[in-house]
């Protein structure tokens, strides 16, 4: 199964409301997961089963979609979202990601 | 406190051989499937291999399929990834990570990584 996010980057303000879409090349029911990972770190969860906040983010990710198409958003940017984002489904094996998506200053 | 500690990263020769270890600490290392994911310099990430946390039904990227071999020994709350003939393109990060509990799907910790260099 392959995943497509679009945009693969996006310039934002803090304070803006940002969202990211995920596309599976076929349908994945609700296995879908969101990471954030920045630069020189591991990965973090932020979302799984698609719309399930992880304990300890922040409520202003929240995601979104079942079956092809998934939405992360952010609500309104702050300056430690600056990161790149994947997406990663579980539907079945191999678990594939997305190729990512990076969300930089404007 | 949950840990991953990774190592047996380094630098190899193509077609030579790596064993990485991962070191799990903080929960029951037996009631949870563990994953290797990678990333190649400057790259997006890509999930390597997964195990039950009994240690049946390992899973393969297609990239690695027949090289590489996931394992755990639960006794010492150890994961392993034996990487043989390995590749150039096998230069990454390699991270494991801890699935979370039964019937739920993400990866919810990770180690820090180790680097993994293939190269003549």
């Amino acid at each position: 199964i392959q995943l497509t996010q679009s945009p693969s980057s996006l310039s934002a303000s803090v304070g803006d409301r940002v969202t990211i879409t995920c596309r599976a090349s076929q349908g994945i029911s609700s296995y879908l997961a969101w990471y954030q990972q920045k630069p020189g770190k591991a990965p973090k969860l932020l979302i799984y089963a698609a719309s399930t906040l992880q304990s300890g983010v922040p409520s202003r990710f929240s995601g979104s979609g079942s079956g092809t198409d998934f939405t992360l958003t952010i609500s309104s940017l702050q300056p430690e979202d600056f990161a790149t984002y994947y997406c990663q489904q579980f539907n079945s094996n191999p678990w594939t990601f997305g190729q990512g998506t990076k969300v930089e200053i404007k | 406190e949950v840990q991953l500690l990774e190592s047996g990263g380094g630098l190899e020769q193509p077609g030579g051989t790596l064993r990485l270890s991962c070191a799990a600490s903080g929960f029951t290392f037996s009631t949870y499937g563990m994953n290797w994911v990678r990333q190649a310099p400057g790259k997006g990430l890509e999930w390597v291999s997964g195990i039950s946390g009994g240690g049946s039904a390992p899973y393969y990227a297609d990239s690695v399929k027949g090289r590489f071999t996931i394992s755990r020994d639960n006794s010492k709350n150890m994961l392993y990834l034996q990487m043989n003939s390995l590749r150039t393109d096998d230069t990454a990060i390699y991270y494991c990570a801890k699935k979370l509990g039964p019937g739920f799907y993400g990866l919810d910790y990770w180690g820090q990584g180790t680097l993994v260099t293939v190269s003549s």
